[in-house]
């Protein structure tokens, strides 16, 4: 089993460019998030998803979309990349029974930067 | 909304010293989660804890929930520099579709031999 995949691990954009940050897991997990990590912030909540088709905003979703078509993926996409989304970002997913979560298998994250 | 506050932010041992970090809730969590991550590395699992006044043990890793569900405390016994690391506490809060896991700001321990 792969688990998390991330993809890319690195990226640069410009302001004001677009574009998507994969992630796919193989373990049929209902449950899979968006997080940012930065300096002293801890892992801050960005999108989550509880099964294909049904999306919710975290705690800083500004900026940000996603879409859950398929069980096994959830797309990331910066709409309109600002140096303040510079950070690094992890998708995770856990198996999701009567509105309870267990422990989150991370990807290994994707390191942004934004000039 | 609900917080989950972690001190201390950074600590410091020599090896073989003991360590804890305590998580604070300002709500009663359903369970919480203790989280793991190496420098450059990304965050792994260690445990959960659902029950009130739950005690859980992993080696020389002991974790506890609180009897009112609200806090939490993880102590590592004789650290050792592969101890080194920051880690994260993580409560289950409810939202609008279903639970998000929010993350305390974690404590970084770095150990000296």
């Amino acid at each position: 089993n792969a688990g998390v995949t991330q993809t890319p691990k690195f990226q640069v954009l410009k302001t004001g460019q677009s574009m998507t940050l994969q992630c796919a897991q193989d373990m049929n997990h209902e449950y899979m998030s968006w997080y940012r990590q930065d300096p002293g912030m801890g892992l801050r909540l960005i999108h989550y998803s509880v099964g294909a088709g049904i999306t919710d905003q975290g705690e800083v979703p500004n900026g940000y979309n996603v879409s859950r078509s398929t069980t096994e993926d959830f797309p990331l996409r910066l709409l309109s990349a600002a140096p303040s989304q510079t950070s690094v970002y992890f998708c995770a997913s856990s198996y999701y029974r009567d509105r309870d979560s267990y422990g989150y298998t991370f990807g290994s994250g994707t390191r942004l930067t934004v000039v | 909304g609900q917080q989950v506050m972690q001190i201390p932010q950074y600590q410091h041992v020599q090896e073989g010293e003991d360590f804890t970090t305590y998580c604070n809730s300002s709500t009663t969590l359903s369970n919480i989660q203790w989280y793991k991550q190496r420098p450059g590395g990304h965050p792994v699992f260690l445990i959960q804890l659902v029950k009130s006044g739950e005690v859980k043990k992993q080696k020389r890793l002991t974790f506890q929930f609180g009897e009112a569900k609200k806090n939490s405390s993880l102590h590592i016994t004789a650290t050792q520099t592969t101890d080194v690391g920051t880690y994260f506490c993580a409560g289950l809060r409810w939202v609008q579709a279903g639970t998000a896991l929010i993350f305390g700001k974690g404590t970084t321990l770095s150990v000296s031999s």
